[in-house]
């Protein structure tokens, strides 16, 4: 069973416009962490924003935000005021705490998100 | 901080021969280094996970011979395609965890490579 699932494999979204990324996940471990990722078409991979499992609030960086909604097991990544340079491949991942297999990540299959002018 | 070089950035070879990607990291010390491989479009698929001065452990269906990595410091690691064949054409990119990360630390990346087999 997927661990981490991105319904959306593309999106659309109108320049200066808000836009919503989904994941849900799965896992029985109490402790995890969930992480979103996003992959321009250069390939590197840029951390955008984390939320742990204890955490009380939403998680916050810049025009990122995270809706995250435990009992729906879903970590949602919300980009305010869209810009062109958003484009790219969106990754949800997670980190279970208690896995103990060297902290590595499970990864969703992501979601492409074009910013339309 | 936390800078992780990978090298090269895309490397074309002709079928049969090897290739070695490094990957390095420039600030820090990385106790444990992942060699992901992402075909256009997809996820990234975790080929192995490497920890200084052990051997890498390899995640099911991937070739421990085909692919072998080294990781003989704290900051570097390299992954080796012995005899590449055309079906090994993709992304391969590397990430690092410093010694004194926590659990809530993200991973730091390179660039990625990318590998073309004639």
């Amino acid at each position: 069973a997927q661990k981490i699932t991105q319904t959306q494999p593309g999106m659309f979204v109108q320049e200066k416009e808000a836009v919503t990324l989904d994941c849900t996940y799965d896992t029985s471990d109490p402790s995890y962490g969930l992480f979103w990722y996003k992959q321009p078409s250069s390939g590197e991979m840029i951390f955008l924003i984390y939320q742990g499992s204890y955490d009380q609030q939403n998680a916050t960086e810049g025009r990122y935000s995270l809706n995250f909604q435990k009992a729906r097991k879903s970590a949602n990544l919300v980009i305010s005021a869209s810009q062109l340079g958003d484009s790219a491949m969106y990754f949800c991942a997670m980190r279970e705490f208690n896995a103990g297999n060297n902290r590595k990540l499970i990864w969703g299959l992501g979601t492409s998100l074009a910013v339309n002018p | 901080g936390a800078v992780v070089s990978q090298h090269p950035s895309w490397v074309i070879c002709k079928s049969g021969t090897s290739v070695k990607i490094e990957c390095r990291s420039l600030d820090f010390q990385a106790t444990t280094m992942f060699w992901y491989r992402q075909f256009p479009k997809q996820s990234l698929m975790l080929m192995a996970t490497s920890n200084e001065g052990s051997k890498a452990t390899y995640e099911q269906g991937v070739e421990k011979d085909k692919f072998l990595i080294n990781h003989a410091s704290l900051t570097l690691s390299t992954l080796t395609v012995t005899s590449a064949h055309p079906e090994d054409s993709s992304f391969y990119i590397c990430s690092a965890r410093s010694q004194e990360s926590s659990y809530n630390s993200p991973l730091h990346f390179g660039n990625g490579t990318r590998l073309t087999v004639t």
